[in-house]
């Protein structure tokens, strides 16, 4: 499978764990984007990666939140003292640029989430 | 005011109708308009995007209107594999990225 995988697929926690979700993109995408979808909502923009460097965080992303993107391939997002509005899904989605459009339009390609339960 | 906006739903249709949905965002430097299928517990995926000319897949044509704000979806002879939520996504070219902002989604159940 050459998509996008993210693992945990679900993950169930008591409230002031700390949990850490990983997102291998599609092979060669150097941009990776965290975003959180809520019961009856859309999914919501947490963060976003070009290679290796994290260039613009969602205020939703509090001080609780980090994610990092070490070697430009695969992304975790951690999340310390898990409350339980933090239970939602948790989407990956990956997106190749364009060699030669600035204001390209990358298509982002999602992988099937992880959803966390904060109890 | 949300950003985007679409009516949840949900439609309930019977197999063979046609049925428009309709979504208006409120950022006019939005630069790049979809519409994202999401099928009940799993991600969403690309249907199709929007231009302003309009464009067609099959049974799917997607409008956008700039000066209006408004995106629409229109979808022919619908299927029950149709049954899903139809998300519309704007993009506005922000710190190097094309972040997606969702709507919240309009259900669409097909029924025989």
């Amino acid at each position: 499978d050459t998509g996008v995988s993210q693992d945990p697929r679900h993950k169930i926690t008591k409230r002031g764990q700390n949990v850490t979700f990983r997102c291998d993109p599609i092979s060669e995408h150097n941009r990776l984007y965290w975003y959180r979808q809520t019961l009856g909502q859309g999914p919501e923009f947490l963060t976003y990666f070009q290679n290796e460097a994290q260039l613009e965080k969602s205020r939703l992303l509090s001080d609780r939140f980090s994610a990092e993107r070490p070697k430009g391939s695969f992304s975790t997002l951690e999340i310390q003292r898990t409350e339980q509005g933090d239970s939602a899904m948790y989407l990956c989605a990956s997106s190749r640029t364009g060699a030669t459009s600035f204001l390209n339009t990358d298509t982002q390609y999602f992988g099937p989430g992880t959803r966390l339960t904060v109890l | 005011r949300k950003e985007v906006e679409q009516d949840p739903g949900p439609f309930n249709v019977p197999e063979g109708a046609t049925v428009a949905f309709n979504c208006t965002y409120s950022n006019s430097a939005s630069q790049s308009f979809f519409w994202y299928r999401q099928d009940c517990r799993k991600e969403p995926k690309l249907l199709m995007s929007v231009y302003s000319s309009g464009n067609e897949d099959g049974r799917f044509t997607a409008q956008l209107n700039r000066a209006s704000q408004y995106i629409s979806l229109l979808i022919r002879d619908s299927k029950l594999s149709d049954s899903a939520t139809y998300l519309c996504v704007v993009t506005a070219f922000t710190g190097g990225g094309n972040k997606l902002t969702f709507g919240t989604g309009t259900q669409l159940k097909v029924e025989l």
